[in-house]
């Protein structure tokens, strides 16, 4: 079964970083094209960050460029998404999702979500 | 690409044929996905370019369209469908979503 488990989130003040931890299973994770979407509260999904296989592209969105850094670890089976300069504008449940594989491009696959709060 | 959704909210109730429009702002083929999302939970996609049906998703949710104008259509509506809907264009790189359709009883 594909389980997708993120940690990582919590309270942590403006200007502060947070490490968030997206862990894979069930699936061949090197094999599988990687994303970070997130909901602020009330309102719709943005996506933010993307990670090929094999590491060769990076993408993320003008909202978080130059302050998020995606990466990740096969041998590990994890994604990661390194968040510095945090605002309040980034509080928001953080999802993982898995990219579909095919001519089609989806997310197939997403994890419950870890909720990061910015604020004093 | 901007993706806008109409109408939101819609109010139904159960048994009803509902219609949810997403319109993008250029052209994008057939590369649209429409997710479902439960409060509290993470979305979950029901159809992936415009109108194939992901596997183990009920055959009453259907969806069409090319091009810039897009539909998903829920034939019957039950009583868990009762959710917010979400188009995305991956024809272009970010990947946005539509501002989303809360579906009301």
């Amino acid at each position: 079964e594909v389980q997708l488990l993120e940690s990582g989130g919590g309270l942590v003040q403006p200007g502060g970083s947070l490490r968030l931890s997206c862990a894979a299973s069930g699936f061949k994770f090197s094999s599988y094209e990687m994303a970070w979407v997130r909901q602020a509260p009330g309102k719709g999904l943005e996506w933010i960050s993307y990670i090929s296989t094999s590491v060769t592209i990076k993408s993320h969105a003008d909202s978080v460029k130059g302050r998020f850094t995606i990466f990740r670890d096969d041998a590990k089976s994890s994604l990661y998404l390194q968040m510095n300069s945090l605002t309040a504008e980034d509080t928001a449940v953080y999802y993982c999702a898995r990219g579909s594989q095919g001519s089609s491009y989806y997310f197939d696959y997403w994890g419950q979500g870890t909720l990061v709060t910015v604020s004093s | 690409i901007q993706m806008t959704q109409s109408p939101s909210p819609l109010s139904a109730s159960v048994g009803d044929r509902v219609t949810i429009t997403c319109r993008a702002s250029q052209s994008i083929s057939n590369h649209l996905n429409w997710y479902q999302q439960k409060p509290g939970k993470a979305p979950k996609v029901l159809i992936y370019a415009a109108s194939n049906l992901q596997s183990g998703v009920p055959s009453r949710f259907s969806g069409s369209g090319s091009g810039t104008d897009f539909t998903l259509t829920i034939s019957s509506l039950q009583p868990e469908d009762f959710a917010t809907y979400y188009c995305q264009q991956t024809y272009r790189t970010p990947p946005t979503f539509g501002q989303g359709t809360k579906l009301e009883i």
